[in-house]
């Protein structure tokens, strides 16, 4: 199992244009989150779901958009980059009550 | 909103126990404790959650107090592999379902 992937690994983006972090995972867990995490501080939830067609925000959801179409796949949408979004960006899953997988996250910096 | 408190920094010798103490004293009666910890810059890794009974497994020991009002992770015997931060999962924002409440964490340095 690959477990959790992100891709990319990095990137760079200017103000105001938009991209979508992927994020994928093989254990057919049924939830998904994205967390945001800035130096020095710890996690902050962004979005999750609990399962395909359906996510809910979390603790800083202005910004970003989230779908969950598939099982395997939760792509975080940036809808117009700000340089306050510039962070390390991590992808999880679980079965529930039981432990998150962690992918190795996407570094991204705004401009 | 209730939050854990952690302390900001501990150090370790290598082959020593390392206790690191978590107060999480507004958690409710069904909700798990759980402990993560980030290596350098890599994504979380579990290491083990309960409920009100101590637990157990490869990595760690988690201690509950009766009142469940605070808990200690335990690292037998710590290696410099495990310098880290650690973090005790605030449990009023809920642990279930894909959500996780993280607060600051305790870096802890274990050395030689």
């Amino acid at each position: 199992n690959a477990g959790v992937t992100q891709t990319p690994k990095f990137q760079v983006l200017k103000t105001g244009q938009s991209m979508t972090l992927q994020c994928a995972q093989d254990m057919n867990h049924e939830y998904m989150s994205w967390y945001r995490q800035d130096p020095g501080m710890g996690l902050r939830l962004i979005h999750y779901s609990v399962g395909a067609g359906i996510t809910d925000q979390g603790e800083v959801p202005n910004g970003y958009n989230v779908s969950r179409s598939t099982t395997e796949d939760f792509p975080l949408r940036l809808l117009s980059a700000a340089p306050s979004q510039t962070s390390v960006y991590f992808c999880a899953s679980s079965r529930g009550i039981d432990e998150q997988f962690f992918g190795p996250g996407t570094r991204l910096t705004v401009l | 909103d209730a939050k854990t408190t952690q302390p900001t920094s501990m150090d370790c010798a290598e082959g020593r126990a390392a206790n690191l103490p978590c107060n999480h004293s507004t958690i409710s009666g069904n909700e798990y404790v759980y402990w993560y910890r980030q290596i350098h810059s890599q994504g979380p890794q579990y290491i083990i959650h309960g409920l009100k009974n101590n637990e157990t497994n490869e990595m760690a020991s988690l201690i509950i107090t009766e009142d469940r009002k605070s808990s200690t992770l335990i690292l037998p015997h710590a290696t410099l592999r495990d310098t880290a931060v650690y973090y005790c999962i605030d449990p009023s924002g809920g642990t279930s379902y894909g959500k996780l409440t993280f607060g600051q964490g305790t870096i802890l340095t274990v050395h030689p």
